[in-house]
This record gives C-alpha cells, sequence and structure tokens, in this order.
C-alpha cells in the first residue's frame, strides 16, 4: 500500500552543522510533499512544503529536494541549533488533504 | 491570528467508555482532518472533512466518527473505547484542497 518511510530514525548532529533528513515515498502519483517538525507533546509543526512540478524549495534556513525518479524527498537544515531538536517527519498527499506519514526521525543536536 | 485549537488537552478514560474530542480551525479554513498518533508512530488518518461534508475515511472501525459544524469546527468522537485507543489525537485545518495543514496541539486521551 501507500506509505512514506524514513531511512534513519535517529540522526545526531554537531550544533552548527548542516542536517539531512531522508525520506523515501512509494506512490509515484503523489503531488504534494510537506515536512513537519514535532518536539515532544506537541502537535506536527509546519516546515517547508514542495509540489511534484518542482524539485528543489527553500525556506529560512531549510531546504527540501524532491528526486521524482528515485521517489526521494530530503531535507536540509542549515546550521542546525539545539532548538532544531525534534523528530521530522515527512508526508505525501495526492489530490486530497489525506497525509501519508512516515515514522519520523529524531534529529538530535549536541554541542 | 489564533491557531488549530483542540480541547481537552488530556483525558483519561476506561474501557468502554466514549469520548468526545473538539477542535477549532484556524479563521477562514474550511476543511478539518483527524489524525491519530500512537507512541512512537507517525499520524495515521482518520477523517477529513471539507464545507460539513465528509471526504475522506481512513481505516478505522466505526466506533470513530466525526461531524463538523457550521462554524466549520469538528467534534470526533469514539464509542466502545480500547485500551488500544489510547493515544494523541490531532486535529489538523486547511484552507482548501492540497494546501499546508496545520496542526493543532492534540488530545492526549489514556484509556484504562
Amino acid at each position: 500500500g501507500e506509505s512514506v518511510g524514513l531511512h534513519l530514525p535517529t540522526l545526531s548532529v554537531q550544533e552548527g552543522d548542516n542536517s539531512i533528513i531522508n525520506c523515501a515515498y512509494s506512490n509515484s502519483a503523489s503531488d504534494y510533499f510537506i515536512w513537519y517538525k514535532q518536539e515532544s507533546g506537541k502537535g506536527p509543526q509546519f516546515i517547508i512544503d514542495i509540489r511534484s512540478n518542482m524539485d528543489k524549495r527553500q525556506g529560512q534556513r531549510v531546504t527540501v529536494l524532491l528526486n521524482k525518479t528515485v521517489k526521494h524527498l530530503s531535507l536540509q537544515i542549515a546550521a542546525t541549533q539545539p532548538g532544531d531538536s525534534a523528530v521530522y517527519f515527512c508526508a505525501e498527499t495526492l489530490h486530497t488533504d489525506k497525509l501519508i506519514f512516515g515514522t519520523g526521525t529524531r534529529l538530535q543536536v549536541f554541542p | 491570528d489564533a491557531g488549530v485549537t483542540q480541547s481537552p488537552t488530556h483525558l483519561i478514560k476506561t474501557r468502554g467508555q466514549q469520548v468526545t474530542l473538539r477542535c477549532s480551525p484556524i479563521s477562514g479554513h474550511k476543511s478539518v482532518s483527524w489524525y491519530q498518533q500512537v507512541l512512537g508512530q507517525g499520524p495515521q488518518f482518520i477523517f477529513q472533512y471539507y464545507e460539513k461534508e465528509e471526504r475522506g475515511r481512513g481505516n478505522f472501525p466505526d466506533r470513530f466518527s466525526a461531524r463538523q459544524f457550521p462554524n466549520y469546527s469538528s467534534e470526533l468522537n469514539v464509542n466502545a473505547l480500547l485500551l488500544g485507543d489510547s493515544a494523541l489525537y490531532l486535529c489538523a485545518s486547511t484552507k482548501d484542497y492540497n494546501t499546508e495543514a496545520f496542526f493543532g496541539q492534540g488530545t492526549r486521551l489514556t484509556v484504562v
């Protein structure tokens, strides 16, 4: 069935380094992708989105890359800060508001 | 502007009871979706309502039901609670189809 998965369950980075969180999706027809950040005890927080007609989108300190050929999505965080520590989810959708989430990657930032 | 608000924030129920969770979307947003997040997993889609009509339903039993009111707020009802219903229940609102979804803080439901 449709699924969104993440390659690395935990990613540890040093403060100031760049972080890359990867995600594989299974439905080649999905047309909209979102990255969410979730801190403990809170709801998912929207970070950045990208549509299938794009392959790169930049925000403040974050960049999302979409490779439709291999059905791969990545989130790049520049100059990672302690406040970036959280679980990150990618989600996909196809012409609806039904988001399909993966299990998430925990990002740990150490000094 | 207020974000998506959910109530209550925490709830403890016993097996067999019924529960109602509430969600108010962001002002101007017409679509509300409900998700269940079990600890350590990603959210799972339960329902989506748009303009007070059900537009999508996930793989959940009939014990789960929802509705959307004229002011676009929504309720999620779960009957005959099971221990496995313990989870964080999240509400998300979107302005229109296929636009960014914003989540509330969730309701933590514990079934004992």
